[in-house]
């Protein structure tokens, strides 16, 4: 079964703080994954994507991709209350099929 | 403006009872799929399309069942051998290379 793990959390930062939400993943095959957000009842909004060991970045936003490690994880800088949310990690597979991780809850503190 | 659209918003099944899930798209996405939510959880494939009139199972398919007559329409029947069926419902779509899916808004399915 190839899975996406992520800490369910809460993981609780004040305003202005770096968030940092991390993933691993089993399958080895991988070549791609996502980070979207979600809001309570509300569906998933993409907000990155990563295919290359390293660092990409896109405003606050920062996805750090380690394929040997297989682990992803995102940085939010200069967080704001709007930013709590779950973000859930994905990765791509066969026939285009996202495997989703369960979501780390974030909550900022104003 | 291109999206797509899921009805209705809310659903509420009796036991035994049939219910289907609307899902249009106009983004002339060739893929569909659908994935069941449950409270805390992540997102769990039940079925996707790659193509009109083909479609494949997921990990959890049982109790379901889709059709793809269309390139635009991907509905999902929740059956009464669906069990547990209360969640929110997620349809999504994508094309050929894009990154990530379009999800849809959702629809959440109580059973009473």
């Amino acid at each position: 079964q190839k899975e996406v793990e992520q800490n369910s959390g809460p993981l609780s930062v004040p305003e202005g703080a770096i968030a940092s939400l991390n993933c691993t993943y089993s399958d080895r095959g991988s070549q791609s994954f996502f980070w979207y957000r979600q809001y309570s009842g509300k569906s998933p909004e993409l907000i990155m994507f990563i295919y290359s060991n390293g660092d990409k970045e896109d405003g606050r936003f920062t996805a750090q991709l380690n394929k040997a490690s297989q682990y992803v994880s995102l940085l939010i800088r200069d967080s704001q209350p709007s930013d709590s949310a779950t973000y859930l990690c994905a990765s791509k597979g066969g026939f285009q099929k996202l495997v989703f991780g369960t979501g780390t809850r974030l909550l900022v503190s104003p | 403006d291109g999206g797509i659209t899921q009805s209705p918003k809310y659903l509420f099944r009796k036991e035994g009872q049939n219910v289907t899930l609307s899902c249009e798209q106009n983004l002339n996405h060739d893929a569909m799929y659908w994935y069941r939510q449950d409270p805390g959880q992540g997102l769990r494939l039940i079925y996707y399309s790659q193509i009109v009139n083909d479609f494949q199972k997921g990990d959890i398919a049982e109790g379901y069942s889709v059709s793809r007559e269309k390139k635009e329409s991907f509905p999902l029947t929740v059956t009464s051998a669906q069990k547990n069926p209360t969640a929110f419902y997620l349809c999504a779509s994508t094309k050929q290379g894009a990154d990530g899916y379009t999800f849809g808004s959702g629809t959440r399915l109580t059973v009473v």
